[in-house]
């Protein structure tokens, strides 16, 4: 199994474009979530998802935006990139309802200029 | 790498000694604890984790200890070595977390001297 994926692992956008950062899991993982990680900070949810179709606000999901197609895909859309955007983004999935860790991805840098 | 933990508590052993994280949560209602460890420029990587209903679990150079009376968890790490240079995470899930969601901690930088 690859676990999670996400790609780009960097990117660099300008103030006002708009990107979609991508996550899969190949672990037939119900709950998927989005976290964001600023220098020196601890993670902050910004969305997550229980199941396909399904998704819900965390903490900080001003200016982003999700879907859940499909069980494996959980893409996160922002709009309108703002420097305050500037982050690592952490996708993270976990197999069932407590007393199981979650797996993260590997992380996509972005970098908003 | 990655600039995690310039702002976070720094705990410095020398290599070969013995290493303590601390975290303290808030929810007593938690039942399921977990340290992570994140190296520069990587995602959080799975350590150990422990159920409320325990009070000790070793695994391969590492113990995670948890008392609920004080909401206290730690971590230990034995003959700590440069490779556990890292970001340490403690996280904590309660059975009525919406979602499933972890409660993650603030994380203490490990610097491991030769």
């Amino acid at each position: 199994n690859a676990g999670v994926t996400q790609t780009p692992k960097f990117r660099i956008l300008k103030i006002g474009q708009s990107m979609t950062l991508q996550c899969a899991q190949d672990m037939n993982h119900n709950y998927m979530y989005w976290y964001r990680q600023d220098p020196g900070m601890g993670l902050k949810l910004i969305y997550y998802s229980v199941g396909a179709g399904i998704t819900d606000k965390g903490e900080v999901p001003n200016g982003y935006n999700v879907s859940r197609s499909t069980t494996e895909d959980f893409p996160l859309r922002l709009e309108l990139a703002a420097p305050s955007q500037t982050s690592v983004y952490f996708c993270a999935s976990t197999g069932r309802k407590g007393w199981e860790t979650q797996y993260f991805g590997p992380g996509t840098r972005l970098l908003v200029l | 790498g990655e600039s995690v933990g310039l702002h976070l508590p720094t705990l410095s052993v020398q290599e070969g000694d013995n290493s303590i994280i601390n975290c303290a949560y808030s929810n007593s209602a938690s039942d399921y604890f977990i340290w992570y460890k994140q190296e520069s420029g990587k995602g959080p990587q799975f350590i150990i984790d422990i159920r409320s209903n325990m009070d000790k679990r070793q695994g391969q150079r590492v113990t995670v200890l948890l008392n609920k009376t004080v909401k206290h968890l730690s971590l230990q790490i034995a003959a700590t070595q440069p490779g556990d240079s890292a970001v340490y995470f403690c996280a904590e899930n309660s059975p009525k977390a919406a979602g499933n969601k972890l409660t993650f901690g603030g994380g203490t930088r490990v610097l491991v001297k030769p």
